[in-house]
């Protein structure tokens, strides 16, 4: 069974920073590009970003709204996807989601992450 | 402002068949497929339908997707007090290089 399980998240203050993480377990972690959405409070869903497999290239991608303020990493060994937030701003609050695979095939619980002073 | 149109509701008595839009542009939709998300209240958002009209194994083919032009529809038949939930249509963007979704239409089953 494909789990994704989340941890992280909380409230920060504006121009503070939050790591989230993803623990993946059910598929071959490694083989899988994987991405952030985030859906603000009452709103609709918004890509963050991804990252590819290493097989892929390893590389990132970024929605602007974030590009340079948040990073996505991967660790093949854990079986576990990061998102490091910083600068975060007030309408950075909203839940985010890891998913898997291209069509975000499977979605984590979420974390909620608030960003008020 | 998403960029994917969708209405913001849709409702059906149970039985019934139920079609939601999503309208885009050629950037989108016109040369790239569509996915369908369901997020029933409270919960994480889950693959309903992915390339225009293939079901994840375990929907139900009660649901159904088409794609034309730079528009694409999800319909549900013989609609059930579960189909209650928020849908979501999204599309890869050529010139935004990344995904984008719709504003979501929320589904009432009177």
């Amino acid at each position: 069974e494909v789990q994704l399980v989340q941890s992280g998240g909380g409230l920060v203050k504006p121009g503070g920073s939050l790591r989230l993480s993803c623990a993946a377990s059910g598929f071959t972690f490694s083989d899988v590009w994987m991405s952030w959405v985030r859906q603000a409070p009452g709103k609709g869903l918004e890509w963050v970003g991804r990252i590819k497999s290493k097989t892929d290239g390893g590389t990132t991608d970024y929605a602007a709204p974030v590009k340079g303020r948040f990073i996505i990493s991967r660790d093949d060994s854990k079986n576990t996807l990061y998102l490091q937030m910083n600068s975060l701003k007030s309408e950075d609050t909203a839940v985010y989601y890891c998913t898997a695979r291209g069509s975000f095939d499977y979605w984590g619980q979420g974390t909620r992450v608030t960003v008020s002073s | 402002q998403s960029v994917l149109t969708q209405p913001p509701s849709a409702s059906g008595t149970p039985g019934q068949r139920v079609t939601i839009s999503c309208s885009g542009s050629s950037s989108n939709i016109g040369s790239n497929t569509v996915n369908w998300y369901q997020q029933l209240p409270g919960t994480a958002p889950k693959l309903l339908m992915y390339s225009n009209n293939q079901r994840p194994s375990g929907v139900p083919d009660r649901f159904s997707g088409s794609r034309s032009g730079t528009s694409a529809s999800l319909a549900i038949s013989g609609l059930q007090s579960e189909d209650e939930a928020d849908y979501y249509c999204a599309a890869w963007d050529d010139s935004l290089n990344g995904p984008v979704f719709g504003g979501g239409t929320k589904l009432t089953v009177l």
